[in-house]
């Protein structure tokens, strides 16, 4: 059964850079072509996608922070990450790993990770 | 980007009650809809993508049916386990996005 499970600092400074990883287990992240995303939640915002990598590394971002967000695959390792630069209060949330899946160009995001708060503050 | 809204925001239902959200799309969506269910201090779990199509494992009394800017998911009798907050989600343009969900709470 697949299963993710992020992993990160929970507390980061404004300004700085924000780094979780997401380790993949129970199957490979390259099996099926697969997809793998981000999405994080907080009070003001409600649930947000922030962006999905396919295991060949190619990247698709939300838009509003596409400036600051870098997703990667590590197939050696069986992990995928992410990076938020310029971290400001507003980026405090419950991040969630997740793999996308699709039926043709329909997809969804099963299963999650437990999530892992991630609060910004000096 | 695509505004998600969802109605109620939330309902008080008793066991073994029909219950029926409703989300709607600012613009068309096909059926590029998803529901999800999340409980407290858990990650969301999908029920339904497509629209209607139901999640392996997910049980028959869920539902889900729509196309273009209106969705329902109906829980046909409600169980205990059902009492939590259900999210839509569209994927039919970036970026994609959620509605603000809507909580079933126990009457």
């Amino acid at each position: 059964q697949l299963q993710l499970q992020e992993s990160g600092p929970g507390l980061v400074k404004p300004s700085e850079t924000l780094s979780l990883t997401c380790t993949v287990s129970g199957g490979s992240i390259s099996d099926n072509n697969n997809y793998w995303g981000w999405i994080r939640q907080s009070p003001g915002k409600g649930l947000e996608w922030i962006g999905t990598v396919y295991y060949s590394g190619s990247t698709y971002y939300n838009p509003s922070l596409e400036s600051r967000v870098t997703i990667s695959v590590d197939t050696f390792k069986n992990q995928f990450s992410l990076k938020l630069t310029s971290v400001t209060a507003a980026d405090t949330a419950v991040y969630y790993c997740a793999r996308r899946g699709q039926m043709a160009t329909i997809d969804w995001f099963d299963p999650w990770g437990q999530g892992t708060l991630v609060t910004v503050s000096s | 980007d695509i505004q998600m809204t969802q109605s109620p925001s939330s309902l008080s239902a008793s066991i073994g009650d029909r219950v029926t959200i409703t989300c709607r799309a600012s613009q068309t969506i096909s059926s590029f809809l998803n529901w999800y269910q999340q409980k407290p201090g858990k990650a969301p779990k999908l029920l339904i993508y497509a629209a209607s199509i139901l999640q392996t494992g997910v049980p028959s009394r869920f539902s889900g049916s729509g196309s273009g800017t209106d969705f329902t998911l109906s829980i046909s009798s409600l169980q205990p386990e059902d009492f939590a907050i259900y999210y839509c989600q569209q994927t039919y343009i970036i970026p994609h996005t959620f509605g603000p969900g809507t909580k079933v709470d126990f009457k």
